[in-house]
């Protein structure tokens, strides 16, 4: 066990809709990152928070949107979504601005219909 | 553009002998190295990691080793174990400010047989 949290384990929807998966860090834990798996593009990183304020943005679409909370948990919002938005979501945390190492949540996946 | 490769997606090894996984990679910028390790339906669990200053790092059964000229790492697992069956993925890290993005490569399975 991590010690990340995410929720929920699967969602299942349809196109078009909206939806917002949850993450808890690690006690103590700054950083948040959000990473997607899909079957054709493996593990690819969407976008950092560190301690509320946006970090660094990777391959993350204009439909999707995420924020930090001053508890330190994060939500990651995909909105109008398509069938290509199907994949595995992965939170990972890690500690103050010199660490490295990030530790995994067990993942949302998402299923678009 | 992959700038961190995997070149091989299965690798099989007999239980109690060594399994050497490889990965490769391009952006010079990168200093810092992870490996993970991911079994079905799980989020990927960190191994052990290399920061570019070193050349090995070790850590039980699991050795790192980083040949920066090369521009490849590999990760050492002695004795393999059949529970050390899973994806192992490596990971590289071109730190920006706070910013720590990991970019991945795509995997290789290891099937440690009994």
């Amino acid at each position: 066990d991590s010690g990340v949290t995410q929720t929920p384990k699967h969602l299942i929807t349809a196109t078009g809709q909206r939806v917002t998966l949850r993450c808890s860090p690690r006690s103590g834990d700054l950083s948040v990152y959000w990473y997607q798996q899909s079957l054709d593009q493996g593990l690819q990183f969407l976008i950092q928070y560190y301690n509320g304020e946006e970090r660094a943005k990777g391959n993350i679409l204009e439909r999707f949107s995420a924020q930090q909370f001053p508890d330190l948990h994060s939500e990651l919002n995909l909105s109008s979504l398509e069938l290509g938005d199907s994949a595995l979501y992965f939170c990972a945390s890690s500690a103050g601005r010199g660490a490295y190492e990030q530790y995994f949540g067990p993942g949302t996946r998402l299923t678009v219909t | 553009d992959q700038q961190v490769k995997q070149n091989s997606p299965s690798l099989s090894v007999q239980e109690g002998r060594i399994s050497i996984l490889n990965c490769d990679y391009t952006n010079s910028m990168f200093d810092y190295f992870l490996w993970y390790k991911k079994y079905p339906a799980e989020g990927p669990t960190f191994l052990i990691s290399i920061s570019s200053i070193k050349d090995k790092n070790e850590d039980g059964r699991f050795t790192v080793f980083l040949n920066k000229s090369a521009k490849h790492l590999s990760l050492h697992i002695v004795p393999s174990q059949p529970g050390d069956s899973a994806v192992y993925f490596c990971a590289a890290i071109r730190p920006s400010g706070s910013a720590r993005q990991l970019t991945f490569g795509s995997g290789t399975q290891l099937t440690v047989l009994p």
